[in-house]
């Protein structure tokens, strides 16, 4: 499969626990993306990253939330002290650079907080 | 910044009829816009993109998208639904380089 992976597809957690998700986008795509969504919402913009670099990062990703994207390959974001607001599935895509290309997305991780 | 609305929640149609799902949008400069699909407990697929040139543009599974800069808009739209149509769409805009979605509208096409 070439395509966006992401690993877990789901996870339960309870509150004040940390998790963290893992993200491996298409083999030649420079740029990443962290994206959430909650229920009858559409996807909203996390941060993304251009090969290792994190280039912007959205005042929805508040200081308990962290990613990575060691050596410009796979990602992680880390929640830490979780709440039960973080329930939302968390999404993932990647692309080329260029502005007109589209941003290929992974099946996402369904995070439960309880 | 830009964003996208898509004043329906639910669209409704009878298999084997012509299918619009609607999408405005708000943007400085030249838009780069696009349409995506959302099955159950999926991730996105992409359908088509809006850059420059022919206003109508061609995608996946038999949709099409119609650019009109003098109402901002950027309908998607289908000659004839079948019922695995059946989804979540979503229409986003380019906002450097992040994508800004919709609030999605769901598509049931019945038998």
């Amino acid at each position: 499969d070439t395509g966006v992976s992401q690993d877990p597809r789901h996870k339960i957690t309870k509150r004040g626990q940390n998790v963290t998700f893992r993200c491996d986008p298409i083999s030649e795509h420079n740029r990443l993306y962290w994206y959430r969504q909650t229920l009858g919402q559409g996807p909203e913009f996390l941060t993304y990253f251009q090969n290792e670099a994190q280039l912007e990062k959205s005042r929805l990703l508040s200081d308990r939330f962290s990613a990575e994207r060691p050596k410009g390959s796979f990602s992680t974001l880390e929640i830490q002290r979780t709440e039960q607001g973080d329930s939302a599935m968390y999404l993932c895509a990647s692309s080329l650079t260029g502005d007109s290309n589209e941003q290929y997305f992974g099946p996402g991780t369904r995070l439960t907080v309880t | 910044a830009q964003s996208v609305a898509q004043p329906e929640d639910q669209v409704n149609v009878a298999e084997g009829n012509p299918l619009t799902v609607k999408c405005t949008y708000s943007v400085s400069g030249n838009p780069y816009l696009f349409w995506y699909v959302q099955y159950p407990n999926r991730g996105l697929q992409f359908l088509l993109k809006y850059i420059t040139g022919d206003n109508l543009v061609k995608g996946s599974y038999g949709f099409e998208a119609e650019f009109n800069k003098s109402q901002t808009s950027f309908h998607l739209k289908k000659p004839s639904a079948l019922v695995s149509d059946s989804a979540l769409y979503f229409c986003a805009v380019r906002d450097d380089p992040p994508m800004r979605f919709g609030a999605g509208t769901r598509l049931t096409v019945k038998p």
